[in-house]
This record gives C-alpha cells, sequence and structure tokens, in this order.
C-alpha cells in the first residue's frame, strides 16, 4: 500500500506571495492532519480534516486555510508568505478515529525569500 | 497549554548498547501516546504507541514505558544500530482535542560505531 504523499516536495517563494501544498492519504485514511515543523517551535499541529470538514485547528493565524476533498485528498494554502512561515510541512493520514495511528508523508520543504 | 518536552537533546550511544529516550508530558488528560522517528530529509515514521491504560508495550527491539503517577514516557532501543540514528519524538493525544498531536522537542540519537 502507497504511504502518504505530498506535493511538492520543495518550494521557494517571495514575501507577499502565496503557495497551495498538496497531500494524498493512505487509501481508505480519511483523516488528513497538518503540522509545521521549524527547529525553533518543533512540531506545531496546523488543522485536521476529516470527510471534508474541518475537525480542527491549531493556533496559527487566518494566513493558514486548508481544504479535503470528496477522495480525502488535502490542500493546505498559505498567503501573504512571511519569512517566517519558511519551514517542513508535513501532512499525516489516519483511518477514521482520533485513536488511529497517524502516519507522515516526507513533507514539502518551503522557503520564503 | 499543555506542552510535551524532552529530557535530552542528544543522546551518544555505543553500537549494539541499548538506548534509552525520556519524555515528560503535561497533560494528564493525555490518553494516547507515540513515539515517531525522523530521519534526515524524512518525515517521521510510527515507531510504536501506547494507551494510557498500558504501562508497557514491546515491539521489535523496541519498548515503551509509560508511569502516569510522574508523567513520564520512555522509549527503549535495544541493541541499537546505525541505522537508528535519527531524531525521536514522542508526541501525546488527548481524546478530548481530537486528532491533534502535541510533540516534544525530539532526542537526537547518535550511534558510534
Amino acid at each position: 500500500k502507497a504511504g502518504v504523499t505530498q506535493t511538492p516536495r520543495y518550494l521557494i517563494k517571495t514575501r507577499g506571495q502565496q503557495v497551495t501544498l498538496s497531500c494524498s492519504p493512505i487509501s481508505g485514511h480519511r483523516s488528513v492532519s497538518w503540522y509545521q515543523q521549524t527547529p525553533g517551535q518543533g512540531l506545531q499541529f496546523l488543522f485536521e480534516y476529516f470527510s471534508e470538514t474541518q475537525r480542527n485547528k491549531g493556533n496559527f493565524p487566518g494566513r493558514f486555510s486548508g481544504r479535503q476533498f470528496s477522495n480525502s485528498r488535502s490542500e493546505m494554502n498559505v498567503s501573504t508568505l512571511e519569512l517566517g512561515d519558511s519551514a517542513l510541512y508535513l501532512c499525516a493520514s489516519s483511518f477514521t478515529q482520533a485513536t488511529d495511528t497517524q502516519y507522515f508523508g516526507p513533507g514539502t520543504r518551503l522557503t520564503v525569500l | 497549554g499543555e506542552s510535551v518536552g524532552l529530557h535530552l537533546p542528544t543522546l551518544s550511544v555505543q553500537e549494539g548498547d541499548n538506548s534509552i529516550i525520556n519524555c515528560a508530558y503535561s497533560n494528564s488528560a493525555s490518553d494516547y501516546f507515540i513515539w515517531y522517528k525522523q530521519e534526515s530529509g524524512k518525515g517521521p515514521q510510527f515507531i510504536i504507541d501506547i494507551r494510557s491504560n498500558m504501562d508497557k508495550r514491546q515491539g521489535q527491539r523496541v519498548t515503551v514505558l509509560l508511569n502516569k503517577t510522574v508523567k513520564h514516557l520512555s522509549l527503549q532501543i535495544a541493541a541499537t544500530q546505525p541505522g537508528d540514528s535519527a531524531v525521536y519524538f514522542c508526541a501525546e493525544r488527548d481524546k478530548a482535542a481530537g486528532n491533534k498531536l502535541t510533540f516534544g522537542g525530539g532526542t537526537r540519537v547518535l550511534v558510534k560505531p
């Protein structure tokens, strides 16, 4: 069974631009969560989607948004990029419930110049 | 807010020895704990998990111990191998927070040949 895939793997943007990242969960998984990983803040939860609905949200500004499609694929968008948004963005999928194991993708490395 | 932390940022281990990675958590409502391993350029990889109704769980060469009294979690790796060199994260989940994982800061394990 294929793992979680994320595209693109690397991205370079400039301040003020917006970016869209994509995540395809493991087949059969319906929950997709997004995390931001930085050296200073570590791994921080952004949001979780289940059945096309945002089920949970972390403490990030409204510039960070996401959505999930009917095939469980998810996208996250960051508008008006700031230098501090440079990070590894990780997607994790799980079957359905909060008690199911989350499996991570390789991440998208975003650099904001 | 709740946080999960690690005592040791770097652990150097001789190949063949056992490794012990420690983690403290502060949310007494957390009912599920996971250890992840992250190698350079990759996303976190699930190692082992444990639910709060257990105090020990064993996997292949790994054992997780949970002490709810002092809110402490540890990961033991038996016969550490060069391939075990990575950053290890503990994570906790509070059922009330859905699928949100709260991660510790990570411990880097370096295996010396």
